[in-house]
């Protein structure tokens, strides 16, 4: 069992960029999270897959968010035109399937908008 | 039911007990846990227990279920420098979306 993996740790952008997170969960967990955390606050729900079908996802977000996991294995997130509000970070989790109950996170990608 | 909420700051000495309060509203909780995440770190799960339970106990943590009041707790015992980080307390009706509360930094004076 390695952990949830999550790829860069670190990211500086200007802003109207697009950014791409990865991130691999543990190995067989059929579910995958994406949360976001801004300082000072706790995880805020973005969106989870079970499997390749994403099945929730925050009713907050805006068509600039996106997340996809083709093969049910590895998922990435993408914020296309990016502001300064979206500085933040961004942590994933997995999970087996929901009758199990508990999460877990990876270490998070931070992410800075200049 | 997404509104969890913990104090801000706890201090203890080292050796002594620690216990982290939070308070939620929705009734509908099913699970609800305890993480803890170091500076710059991401969230390790610490403890959980199922709306049915009273109290779980693990090693030095013991958590206790008030479903009436809507009041979860963690308890430390014997708290270690180690300890010193942001507690957040979250719950889920469904197991898929989480609601977390803000978090207590925890601070353990040597």
């Amino acid at each position: 069992d390695t952990g949830v993996s999550q790829d860069p740790r670190h990211k500086i952008t200007k802003r109207g960029q697009n950014v791409t997170f990865r991130c691999d969960p543990i190995s067989e967990h059929n579910r995958l999270y994406w949360y976001r955390q801004t300082l000072g606050q706790g995880p805020e729900f973005l969106t989870y897959f079970q499997n390749e079908a994403q099945l929730e996802k925050s009713r907050l977000l805006s068509d600039r968010f996106s997340a996809e996991r083709p093969k049910g294995s590895f998922s990435t997130w993408e914020i296309q035109r990016t502001e300064q509000g979206d500085s933040a970070m961004y942590l994933c989790a997995s999970s087996r399937d929901r009758g199990h109950g508990t999460i877990y996170f990876g270490e998070g990608s931070w992410l800075t908008v200049v | 039911g997404e509104d969890v909420e913990q104090s801000l700051f706890l201090s203890v000495r080292e050796g002594d007990s620690s216990v982290i309060n939070c308070t939620y509203t929705d009734s509908s909780s099913t699970y609800l846990y305890w993480y803890k995440q170091e500076p710059g770190a991401g969230l390790q799960l610490l403890t959980y227990i199922f709306s049915n339970m009273d109290m779980k106990q693990d090693q030095r943590l013991t958590v206790l279920l008030n479903k009436k009041d809507k009041h979860l707790s963690l308890r430390i015992a014997d708290t270690q420098t180690g300890d010193s980080a942001i507690y957040f307390c979250a719950e889920s009706e469904t197991g898929n979306q989480f609601y977390f509360g803000t978090g207590t930094s925890l601070t353990v004076i040597p």
